[in-house]
């Protein structure tokens, strides 16, 4: 099974700030298969990103993703109060499905 | 829109089985586009895929679960259900009930969790 490893645990931004999050796959994983969602406190995971790098409907085009093979980026530009959460990348595509441990994105 | 909402007990005891419903709405669960399934979460963990069913009936677990789990699909109530049994306290978690597209698994649409805790 392929382990997703997210950094960092925890990311302190101000904002407007620029985050930059990160997902490593223990493996060669193809980037047709790669997502990020986003979870708020109390609420379900939200897609953002799929297939490494389009925006799920909805999404704002400050967030965007990318990366190929083993490493994989989430970028937030220009951080706005309601994109402090937790980010998870998850690896699809095929069964079992597998999600990184999730970074916090906090305000510093 | 679609909707999907998750039902059942959200108190279970250790060893005994927990059973959770999905209910849809806004959509039809005999599609063909997609696969429907179950994500969990400890209470400030991370996710884990338990697995997921198609409209037929073919089901598809996460090794890790897959002698404890059981997903069925009713059609004619647009529902689909999760079993899990001989539950300890490591099974406490909100459960998701959630919807696959059926060319390549993403989950595009969460409902919004239940919590389950398992307790004597």
């Amino acid at each position: 099974e392929i382990v997703l490893t997210q950094s960092p645990d925890t990311l302190s931004l101000s904002l407007g700030e620029r985050a930059t999050l990160t997902c490593r796959a223990s493996q060669s994983v193809s980037s047709t298969s790669l997502a990020w969602f986003q979870q708020k406190p109390g609420q379900a995971p939200r897609l953002l990103i799929y297939g490494a790098s389009s925006r799920a409907t909805g999404i704002p085009d400050r967030f965007s993703g990318s990366g190929s093979g083993t490493d994989f980026t989430l970028t937030i530009t220009r951080l706005e109060p309601e994109d402090f959460a937790v980010y998870y990348c998850q690896l699809y595509g095929s069964t079992p499905h597998t999600f990184g441990q999730g970074t916090k994105l906090e305000i510093k | 829109q679609l909707q999907l909402q998750e039902s059942g007990p959200g108190l279970v005891k250790p060893s005994e089985t927990l059973s959770l419903t999905c209910t849809v709405s806004g959509g039809s669960i005999s599609s063909n586009n997609y696969y429907w399934g179950w994500i969990r979460q400890p209470p400030g963990k991370g996710l884990e895929w338990i697995g997921g069913i198609y409209y037929s009936g073919s089901t598809y677990y996460n090794p890790s679960l897959k002698s404890r789990v059981t997903i069925s699909v009713d059609t004619s109530k647009n529902q689909f259900s999760l079993k899990l049994s001989s539950v300890a306290a490591a099974d406490t978690a909100i459960y998701y009930c959630a919807r696959h597209t059926y060319f390549d698994w993403l989950l595009k649409n969460w409902g919004q969790g239940t919590l389950v805790t398992v307790s004597s």
